[in-house]
């Protein structure tokens, strides 16, 4: 069985200071792990993905993610927020064994003050 | 742009209406999904689609009908819908594979039933 868990509804955070925004996994299988964010009006896009290479992952816009398996997380990290990534932000869990079954975390929409 | 196409973008529907959703790709993705995504809720598997076979249905009501008539198109019949069913409804498509894969999204129907 897999779930995920996004650990707050809602992070506020002001321009130019760090993002963090946190997920926590249970898988039987060894996972995929995904960050996608969604803007207003508008589908999903993925940001970055795990799948069991390096641990810590890269992805678009300067946003990146340790996958930690002693803790069973997977956080989106970012240095500096910037306006445009006000949006929300969904963490995903995938098994690695076949299959289509996708788990979505319930989202975390992300406020960024000037 | 992810290559999904999703029409209508916005549905207005009476709940003894007849309408369908359309998705369509141009990836050369084998599988198709559709997601229900309500407010306060974390995405909804409805449907997956693999090589046109349906592969999942997650326990989804008969007034939601999918059609899978080849690998580019994926088709969501609506009948007698109530009005919680309304929702933004998005599509979906992957490679076929181990599980790893990321969805491309469309930009999703917002579907309002009243």
């Amino acid at each position: 069985a897999q779930s995920v868990t996004q650990l707050d509804s809602h992070v506020s955070v002001s321009e130019g200071t760090p993002v963090l925004l946190r997920c926590n996994y249970s898988s039987s299988y060894s996972p995929s792990l995904f960050w996608y964010v969604q803007h207003p009006n508008k589908g999903l896009q993925l940001l970055l993905k795990y799948t069991s290479a390096a641990t810590l992952v890269k992805g678009i816009n300067g946003f990146e993610a340790e996958f930690k398996k002693s803790e069973t997380s997977f956080h989106l990290t970012k240095p500096s927020a910037h306006m445009s990534d006000a949006a929300e932000y969904f963490c995903v869990v995938r098994a690695n064994t076949g299959g289509f079954k996708t788990i979505f975390g319930a989202g975390t929409r992300l406020f960024v003050k000037a | 742009e992810t290559g999904v196409t999703q029409t209508p973008r916005h549905l207005v529907m009476g709940m003894t209406n007849k309408k369908s959703l359309k998705c369509e790709q141009h990836l050369g993705h084998n599988a198709m999904y559709w997601y229900k995504q309500s407010a306060k809720k974390p995405l909804e598997l409805m449907f997956v689609y693999s090589l046109e076979e349906r592969v999942e249905n997650n326990s989804v009501p008969s007034r939601f009908s999918p059609e899978c008539p080849n690998s580019s198109h994926l088709f969501l019949h609506l009948h007698t819908l109530q009005p919680e069913d309304s929702a933004l409804y998005l599509c979906a498509s992957s490679p076929q594979g181990q599980g790893g894969e990321k969805l491309f999204f469309g930009s999703g129907t917002q579907l309002s039933v009243l």
